[in-house]
């Protein structure tokens, strides 16, 4: 069975801070996506990336960077974190997103203050 | 980039009532499209999805969609819920970005069963 681990099911930041959130998978899949999840928004696409060290941005990347140095890991960085990215945040793998079901982590809910 | 609808934010029924959620998107050329599902605590699942060939798809716990080329519909569907279906509905639809294929969600129906 498909596995995907996010590092911490809550974190609090602080504003400003810099924060990384990790995201593993066991399936030697190629793709892997960040979302984020919010009441009445539903999903929205941060990062995504198609193969190792290769990113593309999604629809809302502006205060996000992406780092994969490993296929299995795809890290979600806050650069400076504000309290509008107080969310529910969502990684993904899937072998491809047109025809093969994307696999999700229990999600990390980040809390800025 | 696909856009995808889903028309109601909160539906709420009794236990053995009719369900039937309502998603549109926009692409207008040959579409996968999915279906997922997130229960109360846990992480999202895939429900069901349409690739090709029949348009009445079956999915797990006896829910089921239907393509509607003509109106770029995939409702979702199942005769008589139970309160374990309370759960949060989501309608997805891959599209081509920048070197591979993205997946875009609907808002998301959020489903509330009464016993």
């Amino acid at each position: 069975d498909v596995k995907v681990t996010q590092s911490s099911r809550y974190l609090v930041k602080r504003t400003g801070e810099k924060v990384f959130l990790e995201c593993v998978q066991d399936m030697d899949h190629e793709n892997m996506f960040w979302y984020r999840q919010d009441p009445g928004l539903g999903l929205r696409l941060i990062y995504f990336s198609y193969d190792v060290k290769m990113k593309e941005k999604g629809d809302i990347p502006e205060g996000y960077s992406v780092s994969r140095e490993k296929k299995e890991r795809f890290s979600l960085i806050l650069e400076s974190a504000s309290t509008n990215q107080t969310s529910m945040y969502l990684c993904a793998s899937g072998r491809d997103a047109y025809n093969s079901p994307l696999h999700f982590g229990n999600g990390t809910r980040l809390t800025v203050t | 980039a696909q856009s995808v609808s889903q028309h109601n934010h909160h539906v709420i029924l009794s236990e053995a009532a009719s369900l039937e959620l309502g998603c549109n998107y926009s692409y207008g050329g040959t579409v996968n499209l999915f279906w997922y599902v997130q229960y109360p605590g846990q992480h999202l699942q895939l429900l069901l999805k349409y690739f090709s060939g029949d348009p009445l798809v079956k999915g797990i716990k006896g829910f089921e969609a239907e393509f509607i080329k003509s109106k770029f519909s995939f409702n979702l569907r199942k005769p008589s819920v139970q309160w374990s279906d309370t759960a949060e509905y989501f309608c997805a639809v891959p599209y081509s970005g920048a070197g591979s294929y993205q997946l875009t969600f609907g808002k998301g129906t959020k489903l509330s069963v009464i016993p």
